[in-house]
């Protein structure tokens, strides 16, 4: 996981809320990441964000949203308006270089009850 | 529209043995391919790399294989232990443009180190 942690490793919402993922990194990277897993399934990616204060959305943004204020956070919030969250959620970075190495952080669990 | 994939193809193997994990890729602007194991309830874990101007390239008891002409990539590990148990991704990208730094990940083969 080098140096990348994620909070809460489980988390359980009701319906209607939003809930936010922390993601943060010590790694001195510039670019940061989230995708969502499925089971059998590889990962999409749902925001990027190359520098502070810039993210552009991925292949299934709808339903999420994010924040860069600082270059070691990266918060994903889960709106309401995603209908089926229920997912493990993995945020990554890396030095933000074209050809770059992403390195992972241990995931949140997120459940809708 | 998602595309679903249940089922994940599997790798079984005896421990010891060595074993093959394969991957086709569909963009030939690709130019930039690692190999990731994912342990169950874990992030992916980088295992080893490669770039368009090499075909193979050695790491610790692995070896990836690129074949740019059939767009396939191919993950070999020796002498496979139970520890190697683990879904195993690639994934590419290509420099530039709106893809610059961007993954695409593959859906994953299970493998399963039978002691």
């Amino acid at each position: 996981d080098g140096g990348i942690t994620q909070s809460p490793k489980y988390l359980f919402r009701k319906e209607g809320q939003n809930v936010t993922l922390s993601c943060e990194q010590n790694l001195n990277h510039d670019a940061m990441y989230w995708y969502r897993q499925d089971p059998g399934q590889g990962l999409r990616l749902i925001y990027y964000s190359q520098i502070v204060n810039d993210f552009q959305k991925g292949d299934i943004a709808e339903g999420y949203s994010v924040s860069r204020e600082k270059k070691e956070s990266f918060p994903l919030t889960v709106t309401s308006a995603q209908k089926n969250p229920t997912a493990f959620y993995l945020c990554a970075s890396s030095m933000g270089q074209s050809r770059d190495t992403q390195y992972f952080g241990p995931g949140t669990r997120l459940t809708v009850l | 529209g998602e595309s679903v994939g249940l089922h994940l193809p599997t790798l079984s193997v005896q421990e010891g043995d060595n074993s093959i994990i394969n991957c086709a890729y569909s963009n030939s602007a690709s130019d930039y391919f690692i190999w990731y194991k994912q342990e169950s309830g874990k992030g992916p874990q980088f295992i080893i790399d490669i770039r368009s101007n090499m075909d193979k390239r050695q790491g610790q008891r692995v070896t990836v294989l690129l074949n740019k002409t059939v767009k396939h990539l191919s993950l070999q590990i020796a002498a496979t232990q139970p520890g190697d148990s683990a879904v195993y991704f690639c994934a590419e990208t290509s420099a530039g443009g709106t893809s610059y730094g961007k993954l695409t990940f593959g859906q994953g083969t299970i493998l399963t180190v039978h002691p």
